[in-house]
């Protein structure tokens, strides 16, 4: 089965940039080619889909989402980008493919 | 702008079965594209599928849940449903509804309802 890792956590200052990851059957390449989505969790909400990512980097974002998301693929490794860091940006990020979820980064704007 | 929103009981008895409905508004669920979907969310297990199903009444089912669960649609009502039955206290969750776009080599999620909590206590 499918199984998509994240980092419990990660940091940055307000305004800078943060890249996080997410890692399809822990490096395998047979899941090379397949897509992930992005998902926004702030505190006491709902998931909230920002993007999909796929295998050959291209993404394309949910309504709405600004220009400071961006998306982009290494092997299989999938990673979402935040820039311009607001304190809004504050959430647990998931990564999802089919009927699998990653197990969320929790993001922190210092 | 699609909206979905879940309805139902908070409080479930164990060993009862568990109903929630979603209403869809601002768009059709007859669609040959998307799929319609329940996923929930513990502190225990994070965010987990639980089944999915087309207008046309195709569906798919979470292996670990399969044996209790039933998902149906209403395409006349915009609506489709969960049935959850012999409950536990590790089914106290909240409940999301979502729609399931297909991703080329996986389907992702694409909307989703604001979620309700539903706790399972006698």
């Amino acid at each position: 089965q499918l199984v998509l890792t994240q980092s419990p956590s990660a940091s940055a200052s307000l305004g800078a940039s943060v890249r996080l990851t997410c890692t399809l059957n822990s490096g395998h390449s047979m899941y090379s080619t397949y897509a992930i989505a992005w998902h926004q969790q702030r505190p006491q909400k709902g998931p909230r889909y920002l993007m999909k990512v796929n295998s050959d980097g291209s993404h394309t974002k949910g309504d709405g989402i600004p220009d400071r998301f961006s998306g982009s693929s290494s092997g299989t490794e999938r990673y979402l980008t935040i820039s311009s860091l607001q304190s809004e940006d504050e959430a647990d990020y998931y990564c999802q493919a089919s009927g699998f979820f990653g197990g969320g980064t929790k993001l922190t704007v210092l | 702008q699609l909206q979905l929103q879940e309805s139902g009981p908070g409080l479930v008895k164990p060993s009862e079965t568990l109903s929630l409905t979603c209403t869809v508004s601002g768009g059709s669920l007859n669609s040959n594209y998307y799929y319609w979907a329940w996923v929930r969310q513990s502190p225990q297990k994070g965010l987990e599928w639980i089944a999915s199903i087309s207008f046309s009444g195709t569906t798919y089912y979470a292996p670990s849940l399969n044996s209790r669960v039933t998902i149906s649609v209403e395409t006349s009502k915009n609506q489709f449903s969960l049935n959850l039955n012999s409950v536990a206290a590790a089914d106290t969750a909240v409940y999301y509804c979502a729609r399931l776009a297909p991703s080329g080599s996986g389907n992702h999620f694409d909307n989703w309802g604001q979620g309700t909590l539903v706790t399972v206590s006698s």
